[in-house]
Parts: C-alpha cells; structure tokens; sequence
C-alpha cells in the first residue's frame, strides 16, 4: 500500500501533556506532510518535511523523519484543548500525495 | 482570503441519481486533487490534476464516476448512477507544485453525499 499508518489510532491526553503520533510507509517519498482535520471540516496543512531532512520544528511541533526506517513522528508540546483533532500524515510520491489512517487525538482539559 | 470553494455542501440523492460536485481551486494553484473519505476506508485518492490535465484517475471506479477541469477556476467529479456505497465526504484539495514533489495542499470544506 503507498498509505502511511498512523500510530496510535487514538490517543488520550491530559492538557499540557505532549503529543507524539507515529507515521510508517512502505515505499520512497518525495516528501512528508502532517495535516489536521477538525470534526467536520477539510484538513489543514501543518509541516512539510523532505526526504533530505531529519528534523523540523514549527511552533508546538516538532516533526522527524527516519527514511532508513521509513517513519515520521509528530510531536505536539504543551497540549491545548484546541488540539484536539484528527492528525493525517501525507506521503509524496511521484506527484500525488495519499494519505494515511489518522491518529485521533483528545485533549482532555 | 483565498480559499478552496466546493459546492454542494450537502447533498441527499436517491439510488441511480447522477451527482455532480464542483470545486473551484485558489487562483493560481495548478495541482487538483479529489479525494473521498469515509469511516472505512479513510481518505481516498480518487484522482489529481495539474495544469487541468488529468495524471491518474486510477483510485475512481470508471464505469460511474468521472472527473474534469473545464477551465483552470472549475474542477468537477460527477457520479452516473449513483450508489448507496458512494456515500462519503468528498474533498477537493489545490497546492501550487513545479516538480514532481507535490507541495502544501488546501481543502476545502467537503461535500457530503449521502445516496439513498
């Protein structure tokens, strides 16, 4: 499958606890991106990391990529309520970009 | 404020209906995308554009479903006839991409189908 997995399916946590949701693929990328869709609405894009990166920080998240291992975590810090949310990651390949299971994320006040 | 526009937000058929749903990309963004989501099966790529020419369409079901860009401002995805199992929400998705490595996109709202 080019879908990456997410990893946990779901996750419960405290406010001001940190966030980390998993991303495993199977095939080479171009780059990978981390979207987050509210209840009901589209998604929206948060961070891009290329394949050539290891690391990159935007605001409360903190994103890596292991490509020897073909992985991706997302770290959110000090949680908000407004965090709460389902976290997509996105695989590029070859001009399209598919998306894996989601992570759903409750931040509990 | 630029936007990804799709109409209709909601819509209700009945089995066999044929159902057309439109996007109107961020002007100047040469990447469409439609995907289709449900509980099942997640976020579906059902096909992509760029510069309004169709480069895989290979996640539709041919025999019913079809997609187009009129022009650069109108994207469509039409069902004939539709089926209860093709209701989900459908996303329309634009970026601005110049090599293969397919940049930021931005959804719009869905449309939500429900066939009966």
């Amino acid at each position: 499958s080019q879908q990456g997995e997410e990893d946990p399916q779901a996750l419960s946590i405290q406010e001001g606890e940190n966030a980390t949701m998993n991303c495993s693929y199977k095939t080479s990328i171009n780059n990978l991106q981390w979207y987050r869709q509210n209840s009901g609405r589209g998604l929206v894009h948060l961070i891009l990391i290329r394949s050539n990166e290891r690391e990159k920080h935007s605001g409360r998240l903190r994103v890596t990529l292991d490509t020897s291992k073909k992985s991706s975590s997302l770290l959110i810090t000090a949680s908000r309520a407004a965090d709460t949310a389902s976290y997509f990651c996105a695989l590029s390949q070859n001009e399209k970009l598919t998306f894996g299971t989601g992570t759903r994320l409750t931040i509990i006040p | 404020d630029a936007r990804v526009t799709q109409t209709p937000r909601h819509k209700v058929t009945e089995m066999g209906q044929e159902v057309t749903m439109r996007c109107q990309p961020i002007l100047g963004h040469n990447t469409v995308f439609w995907y289709r989501q449900t509980m099942m099966q997640g976020l579906e790529l059902l096909a992509y554009f760029r510069n309004r020419a169709p480069l895989d369409d290979s996640g539709m079901p041919k025999d019913r479903f079809s997609a187009e860009m009129p022009d650069a401002t109108l994207a469509t995805l039409k069902i004939q006839p539709s089926e209860p199992r093709d209701s989900a929400v459908y996303f329309c998705a634009s970026g601005l991409t110049r090599t293969v490595n397919t940049g930021e996109l931005f959804f719009g709202e869905g449309s939500r189908l429900t066939v009966l």
